[in-house]
């Protein structure tokens, strides 16, 4: 089984600066990575699939890259909307497919 | 506009069972292999149950092996997951996704069951 594993757990930051959240995959997945945004109280969204392409009607500040086992989620500009908790996720070797834990962006 | 609609949760106690729907719109249902992934209360998500499109194949996590059964009707549009000898740590909320491009995408707002005496 390939285990996610995001840093850091949580993040404090303020509306406007940037950040990039670090998924790392215990063995190669390629470019089989993807990101989810959950905000409280709703269902995970796709933000971004096969480690790079935004999904339709997500932002431009939302990008992503990385292949193999090191991955990045990178938000340009943080708007209020953008806290929230972020998943990364592989579909190179399943079943099963793994999630990783979560990174929650809170507002400083 | 896709729409999933899961349904049938509830309160259950240890070694009950249930079966979770699923209700899919918006999309050519039968052309879409589709999963379970549920969520633990303050938890992360954790996939459950995969089958393909023409439900030919299953899989699941070791976690519910033995257990819990899915399956789908492509000419109703639903997608099912019966649970069986539920336990304590099978509660969750279910959410059930197509695999769009290899993804998942989009989520519906998932059913809520609790394994509790």
């Amino acid at each position: 089984e390939i285990v996610l594993t995001q840093s850091p757990a949580t993040l404090s930051l303020s509306p406007g600066e940037g950040v990039t959240l670090s998924c790392r995959a215990s063995q190669s997945v390629s470019s089989y990575l993807a990101w989810y945004q959950q905000k409280p109280g709703q269902a995970p969204r796709l933000l971004i699939y096969d480690a790079s392409n935004r999904a339709t009607g997500i932002p431009a500040r939302f990008s992503g890259s990385g292949s193999g086992t090191d991955f990045t989620l990178t938000i340009s500009s943080l708007e209020p909307e953008d806290f929230a908790v972020y998943y990364c996720q592989q579909r190179s070797n399943w079943p099963p497919y793994t999630f990783g834990q979560g990174t929650k962006l809170e507002i400083k | 506009e896709v729409q999933l609609v899961e349904s049938g949760g509830g309160l259950v106690q240890p070694g009950g069972s249930l079966r979770l729907s699923c209700a899919v719109s918006g999309l050519t249902f039968s052309n879409y292999a589709m999963s379970w992934v549920r969520q633990a209360p303050g938890k992360g998500l954790e996939w459950v149950s995969h089958i393909t499109s023409s439900g030919g194949s299953t899989y699941y996590a070791d976690s519910v092996k033995g257990r819990f059964t899915i399956s789908r009707d492509n000419s109703e549009n639903t997608l099912y997951l019966q649970m069986n000898s539920l336990r304590a740590d099978d509660t969750a909320i279910y959410y059930c996704v197509p695999k769009k491009g290899g993804w998942f995408d989009p989520w519906g707002q998932g059913s809520l069951v609790t394994v509790s005496s």
